[in-house]
């Protein structure tokens, strides 16, 4: 299996802070990296992926980058509605999540 | 509209079976790769099963002999049987739409499965 650890586990920002989330594979996944957000009680929601084609629909304040095993997820310019849980999850062998970053008003 | 819409969670004993049901519309579940995902109380998100277009099926080693996940086309539904169930298998179960190179892109919303004497 190939572990995802994503850091930190919590983060706290103000809005109009850059957010920015790392996500390290346990071996290489070239570009097969997504980025999910999800808030309380709702399904996941795709952000990003291929590690950094931005899905239909979500703000371009969202942008992602990396390959092999260093990925991350930036925030330009944080929203009131951004604040939720974010996990990134390998598709390159099987399907595995990170553990999740909470993004609190700080 | 593109929607999948799950169905079937409930209260189970230890032991026992339970089988949840996931509705597409606005597409066809038998030519896309579709699969399930929980989460526990609290926690993060665990990938549990999948079947490709061809029918293929995978699950997770922690599933693995007691899960099986199917699907009737003519329904346009995705299927979860659950046996053994322990009370370590609590929690929200999401289906959701797999492209191999847009990951998952279209869910659920979730039903409840709560493995509980």
């Amino acid at each position: 299996d190939i572990q995802m650890t994503q850091s930190p586990f919590t983060l706290s920002a103000s809005v109009g802070d850059r957010v920015t989330i790392t996500c390290r594979a346990g071996q290489s996944i070239s570009d097969y990296l997504a980025w999910y957000q999800q808030k309380p009680g709702k399904a996941p929601k795709l952000l990003i992926y291929k590690a950094s084609s931005l899905q239909r629909g979500v703000p371009s304040r969202f942008s992602g980058s990396g390959s092999g095993t260093e990925f991350t997820l930036t925030i330009s310019s944080l929203q009131p509605d951004d604040f939720a849980t974010y996990y990134c999850q390998q598709y390159y062998s099987y399907w595995m999540f990170g553990q999740g970053t909470k993004v609190e008003i700080k | 509209e593109v929607q999948l819409v799950e169905s079937g969670g409930d209260l189970v004993q230890p032991g026992g079976s339970l089988t949840v049901s996931c509705a597409a519309s606005g597409f066809t579940v038998s030519s896309n790769y579709m699969s399930w995902v929980r989460q526990a109380p609290g926690k993060g998100l665990e990938w549990v099963s999948l079947i490709s277009g061809g029918g293929n099926t995978y699950y997770a080693d922690s599933v693995s002999g007691r899960f099986a996940i199917s699907r009737d086309n003519s329904k346009n539904t995705l299927y979860l049987q659950m046996n053994s169930l322990r009370v370590e298998d609590t929690g929200v179960y999401y289906c959701a739409r797999y492209v191999t190179s847009d990951a998952f892109d279209i869910w659920g919303q979730g039903t409840m499965v709560t493995v509980s004497s």
